[in-house]
């Protein structure tokens, strides 16, 4: 177990439905992370965060999405009006001198 | 940009087999480089990681990976597999400076026959 919690771990929506997604990072990691990651690929960088402020969004994450860390604790990513090329498996991770993972949360989009 | 190569999409060895998974990168500065492993159904692992100092380094697992600056690679050996080592293998870099974040490749997929 590495620290890093997601909810949920699965997720199906509809098209056009707004999804949320939450990560608990390691308690005393003050950067966090989310990537996504589509079959076949190795996970890709959408934003990043040092404590609350986010401090980079990769080209990836459009206007539909966005993601919030109030207090620097935990994370949330809101992708709105999903499509079907969201679908993907979302990621977060955190960090002191290497990235812990978690489980990830696992979107479909019908 | 940084780019990661990963050349073996799926390979596949019987036990006790010698492995060898290849990783090329792109980007002529310094970096800090990665092997990270998703068993089936589990998230990702750190296997080890490579910052500076000795470019041989061992990981978990009995996994070694060896840094050579002017091939840009960074490949993960082990002289004897397991099934157990049946899963799929990320090889990422990141800068040592400002957001630390990865960039993966898209990864190996290892089968192990018993």
């Amino acid at each position: 177990d590495t620290g890093v919690s997601q909810d949920p771990r699965h997720k199906i929506t509809k098209r056009g439905q707004n999804v949320t997604f939450r990560c608990d990072p390691i308690s005393e990691h003050n950067r966090l992370y989310w990537y996504r990651q589509t079959l076949g690929q190795g996970p890709e960088f959408l934003t990043y965060f040092q404590n609350e402020a986010q401090l980079e969004k990769s080209r990836l994450l459009s206007d539909r999405f966005s993601a919030e860390r109030p207090k620097g604790s935990f994370s949330t990513l809101e992708i709105q009006r999903t499509e079907q090329g969201d679908s993907a498996m979302y990621l977060c991770a955190s960090r002191i001198d290497e990235q812990f993972f978690g489980p990830g949360t696992r979107l479909t989009v019908l | 940009a940084q780019s990661v190569s990963q050349h073996n999409h799926h390979v596949i060895l019987s036990e006790a087999a010698s492995l060898e998974l290849g990783c090329n990168y792109s980007y002529g500065g310094t970096v800090n480089l990665f092997w990270y492993v998703q068993y089936p159904g589990q998230h990702l692992q750190l296997l080890l990681k490579y910052f500076s100092g000795d470019p041989l380094v061992k990981g978990i697992k009995g996994f070694e990976a060896e840094f050579i600056k002017s091939k840009f690679s960074f490949n993960l050996r082990k002289p004897s597999v397991q099934w157990s080592d049946t899963a799929e293998y990320f090889c990422a870099v990141n800068e040592p400076s400002g957001t630390y974040k990865y960039i993966f490749g898209t990864g190996t997929r290892l089968k192990v026959l018993a």
